[in-house]
């Protein structure tokens, strides 16, 4: 069964600092890894989707990674900023139906 | 062009009621997925429609219960509300369900309180 894990549960970190949140998954067999953005009591924003068979993406001061055979991935927030505030969640999609969440890491980027 | 858009934002109802919420997606997807978001977890999948058919079903009471329309707006409908429903319900759309390459869009979610 596939689980999805983020550490850590929280982060507060003051701003200018890059930073770097982390998700495992059990089982490598899956097509494709998203990271969203949550703002409290919103939807979901997509920030970046990996492909199984890539290693990283990039967007602006977002760099996520990929590494199947270890069942890891981790995204990257270079210079961080208060806006940046929010719920992380990563998700592994196992099949052509659903994503599998994380329960997300929780970042305060304080002044 | 709108993103996924969701009705209604916020829902109060009481137990044993019935509950409809709406999905629209985004233009020229035709894929529709449902999550129960629980505060402090992350998103479960409950249903996936795709072109009008059921592809996917996760492990929710048949209490849950959704259906895609010709125009590829869909609605998810709860029975029997427990106080366990509450919850920010999500709904999210894709171009296709290739998996590889389909990055899922999230609306902004109903917000269900069972009293």
């Amino acid at each position: 069964k596939q689980e999805v894990t983020q550490i850590p549960a929280a982060l507060s970190v003051p701003e200018g600092e890059n930073l770097v949140l982390n998700c495992s998954f059990t089982d490598s067999a899956i097509y494709n890894l998203q990271w969203f953005r949550q703002d409290p009591g919103k939807g979901l924003t997509s920030l970046l989707l990996i492909q199984s068979s890539q290693r990283e993406q990039t967007s602006g001061r977002l760099n996520a990674s990929l590494d199947k055979s270890s069942g890891r991935s981790t995204l990257y927030i270079a210079a961080s900023q208060p806006g940046d505030s929010a719920t992380y969640l990563c998700a592994v999609r196992p099949g052509t139906d659903k994503l599998i969440f994380g329960t997300g890491t929780r970042l305060q980027v304080f002044p | 062009d709108a993103g996924v858009t969701q009705s209604p934002t916020h829902l109060i109802k009481t137990r044993g009621q019935h509950v409809t919420l709406r999905c629209s997606p985004i233009s020229g997807h035709k894929s529709v997925s449902w999550y129960q978001q629980v505060l402090g977890q992350g998103p479960q999948f409950i249903f996936q429609y795709y072109e009008k058919e059921e592809r996917g079903r996760g492990n929710f009471p048949d209490r849950f219960s959704a259906r895609q329309f010709p125009n590829y707006s869909s609605e998810l409908n709860v029975n029997a509300l427990l106080l366990g429903d509450s919850a920010l319900y999500l709904c999210a759309s894709s171009l296709s369900i290739t998996g590889g390459t389909d990055t899922q869009y999230f609306g902004p979610g109903t917000r269900l309180t069972v009293l």
